[in-house]
């Protein structure tokens, strides 16, 4: 069980370039999502997912796209990179039923230049 | 909307020293609380959760009381240890849901020296 995995670790970006983190869990959880974290800011949350087909806003959509195609997967694109998208990208999972636990992947730390 | 405070840190404490981290919430209806800590270089592990007032959340020597009446959460350890030392995030998931949107405070960084 490889848990929630996450590539790419590092990523240099320049400003106006695109990239897809690629985020991918085993566990056959409905719920996944997209936080980035910055320093004294804690996590806000990009996107969400409860389920293959459907993705929803969270608190800080702007400048990127997700979709969920499979249970598995769950990509954030960023379609023109911008300094402000410069964080730690963390995607997480969990069940809709029983446990309220997240499970988050190791990050993504991304730097636009 | 929801919003979480957590207190200024960074902490620095000896070991086998007392640990309290202050953290309120706001929220509407009856949110659950969580605490998640991050060791250096990963990602966040869940440490303890409460889902109703006056739950306590209990792990690895950790707890927290969820009080509805002071709209509070704060972690606390009676002894750290070196290998706590890590950022400490409190979050709370809004309406109870078992896995609704987390919203979290700013974290606070502690370290244990020996």
């Amino acid at each position: 069980n490889a848990g929630v995995t996450q590539t790419p670790k590092f990523q240099v970006l320049k400003t106006g370039q695109s990239m897809t983190l690629q985020c991918a869990q085993d566990m056959n959880h409905e719920y996944m999502s997209w936080y980035r974290q910055d320093p004294g800011m804690g996590l806000r949350l990009i996107h969400y997912s409860v389920g293959a087909g459907i993705t929803d806003q969270g608190e800080v959509p702007n400048g990127y796209n997700v979709s969920r195609s499979t249970t598995e997967d769950f990509p954030l694109r960023l379609l023109s990179a911008a300094p402000s998208q410069t964080s730690v990208y963390f995607c997480a999972s969990s069940s809709t039923s029983g446990s309220s636990r997240q499970f988050f992947g190791p990050g993504t730390r991304l730097t636009v230049l | 909307g929801n919003s979480v405070t957590q207190m200024e840190g960074p902490v620095t404490l000896s070991e086998e020293a007392f640990l309290t981290i202050n953290c309120t919430y706001t929220a509407t209806g009856y949110p659950s609380l969580f605490w998640y800590v991050q060791y250096p270089g990963e990602g966040l592990q869940l440490l303890l959760k409460a889902t109703k007032a006056d739950d306590k959340g209990s792990n690895k020597g950790f707890e927290a009381t969820y009080r509805k009446e002071t709209t509070s959460f704060h972690l606390e350890k009676g002894s750290v240890q070196v290998s706590d030392s890590a950022v400490y995030f409190c979050a709370l998931s809004s309406g109870g849901t078992s896995y609704g949107k987390l919203t979290f405070g700013q974290g606070t960084i502690l370290t244990v020296h020996p």
